[in-house]
């Protein structure tokens, strides 16, 4: 069973980067057929997809995030990471770690999550 | 981006009856959809894929159905540990995009 666990400061100053680590268990993240993502979760809203990441190191962010966000991919640690610079109030949120599910044909989907970890942006 | 909506944003039901949630994305999608529950304080967890298929351990009472810019969620004799907050989220787009979910509650 693949397991995801999201790790990082709960607490961040505006105006700092975030960085946030999903370490991936009962798995391999350089098996084929699957990107890594993060999605976050704004306090009582609903959910926004950030971007993903291969375990090759190609990356795909949202365009709305893209000038602050970096993915990077670790697979000697079975890891992917996260950096969101130029934090403000509106970047609190719950922050999850996936696993995306990209078959030979249809939609990719999100089979594993990590527990979520929150993110609070304050001084 | 492909914008998602929901309906109803939130339901009431008692066990046993049958809900129905609709889905509804701004452009036509195919069968690129997918449906999440998630309870509260808790990570989503895939409920259907590619519109129609069940994920693996899901119980048989959830099912979806739909294609192009109509999808629906069929939960049929709805249990206790159904009361949740649904989403249904496409990847059509290089965007995924997810509804803004419906809750469902006693």
């Amino acid at each position: 069973q693949v397991q995801l666990q999201e790790s990082g400061p709960g607490l961040v100053k505006p105006s700092q980067t975030l960085s946030l680590t999903c370490t991936v268990s009962g798995g391999s993240i350089s098996g084929g057929g699957y990107y890594w993502s993060w999605i976050r979760q704004h306090p009582g809203k609903g959910l926004e997809w950030i971007g993903y990441i291969y375990y090759s190191g190609s990356t795909y962010y949202i365009p709305s995030l893209q000038s602050r966000v970096t993915m990077s991919v670790d697979t000697s640690k079975n890891q992917f990471s996260l950096r969101l610079s130029s934090l403000t109030a509106a970047d609190t949120a719950v922050y999850y770690c996936a696993r995306s599910v990209v078959p030979a044909a249809g939609p990719y989907y999100f089979d594993f999550w990590g527990q979520g970890t929150l993110v609070t942006v304050s001084s | 981006d492909i914008q998602m909506t929901q309906s109803p944003s939130s339901l009431s039901a008692s066990v046993g009856d049958r809900v129905t949630i609709t889905c509804r994305p701004s452009q036509s999608i195919s069968n690129y959809l997918n449906w999440y529950q998630q309870k509260p304080g808790k990570a989503p967890k895939l409920l259907i894929y590619a519109a129609s298929s069940l994920q693996s351990g899901v119980p048989s009472r959830f099912s979806g159905s739909g294609s192009g810019t109509d999808f629906t969620l069929t939960i049929n004799s709805l249990q206790p540990e159904d009361f949740a907050t649904y989403y249904c989220q496409q990847s059509f787009d290089p965007v995924f995009t997810f509804g803004p979910g419906t809750k469902v509650d006693i």
